[in-house]
């Protein structure tokens, strides 16, 4: 069974809407994670959590909103959607912020036309 | 910045070839980067192939090896033996070792193996 649920695993959206993106983990970790990989692109790091604080940011749009509302969820709020944002977004965690050694849900494929 | 330039694929070979993916690192903001593959199956997630965070010595895991290599900055992937399970996308990374969990990415491989 898979350990970290990501949801929906496709979505379609119009370009200025807003989409949550859904994230639970059952490994009983304390950190969380946002990555995104866009067409061409490398994976890229998005956010940081850990004991359900924001630890790092490297996105500069405030339009992505992580969201915690319990230690094993990390939900990720988009809103004012652009073509650009199209991606797979793919959620990740691991035992503590201590360690590199990421466990990856199978991601949510955005298309914003 | 870090960045990591590994084969561009797709990868094709036979079933029972041997393989080497090719990685590259540039780590600026530390010496000794610790450096990963991870593989992603198909309709999964990625998961950890092998880690190794001392310069000179080897990770090892399912046939697959890679030595850490300071002196080329590189990590190459290699299997004497491929079988057609092994078909998925490969990706090579490095972490700081700043304990933020963030990881540098190369774009990925991907790797077909025909039986």
């Amino acid at each position: 069974d898979p350990k970290i649920i990501q949801k929906p695993k496709y979505l379609v959206a119009v370009t200025g809407s807003e989409k949550i993106l859904i994230c639970e983990q059952y490994l009983g970790h304390n950190a969380m994670y946002w990555y995104r990989q866009s067409a061409k692109k490398p994976l890229e790091f998005m956010f940081s959590y850990s004991y359900q604080k924001l630890m790092d940011n490297q996105t500069a749009s405030s339009r992505f909103q992580p969201q915690s509302s319990k230690k094993n969820h990390l939900d990720l709020q988009i809103t004012a959607l652009k073509p650009d944002d199209s991606a797979t977004y793919f959620c990740a965690s691991s035992r503590t912020r201590l360690g590199e050694t990421l466990y990856f849900g199978s991601g949510t494929r955005l298309t914003v036309l | 910045g870090d960045s990591v330039t590994q084969t561009e694929g797709p990868v094709t070979v036979s079933e029972s070839e041997s393989l080497i993916i090719n990685c590259t690192y540039s780590a600026t903001s530390i010496a000794y980067p610790n450096l990963f593959w991870y593989v992603r199956y198909p309709g999964e997630g990625l998961q950890l192939l092998l880690k190794v965070i001392t310069a000179g010595q080897k990770g090892s895991s399912r046939g697959f090896e890679a030595t850490y290599n300071k002196e080329t900055t590189s990590f190459h992937l290699q299997k004497a033996s491929v079988q057609e399970s092994d078909s998925a996308v490969y990706y090579c990374a490095l972490g700081t070792g700043a304990n933020t969990g963030k990881l540098t990415f190369g774009h990925g491989t991907i790797l077909r193996v025909h039986p």
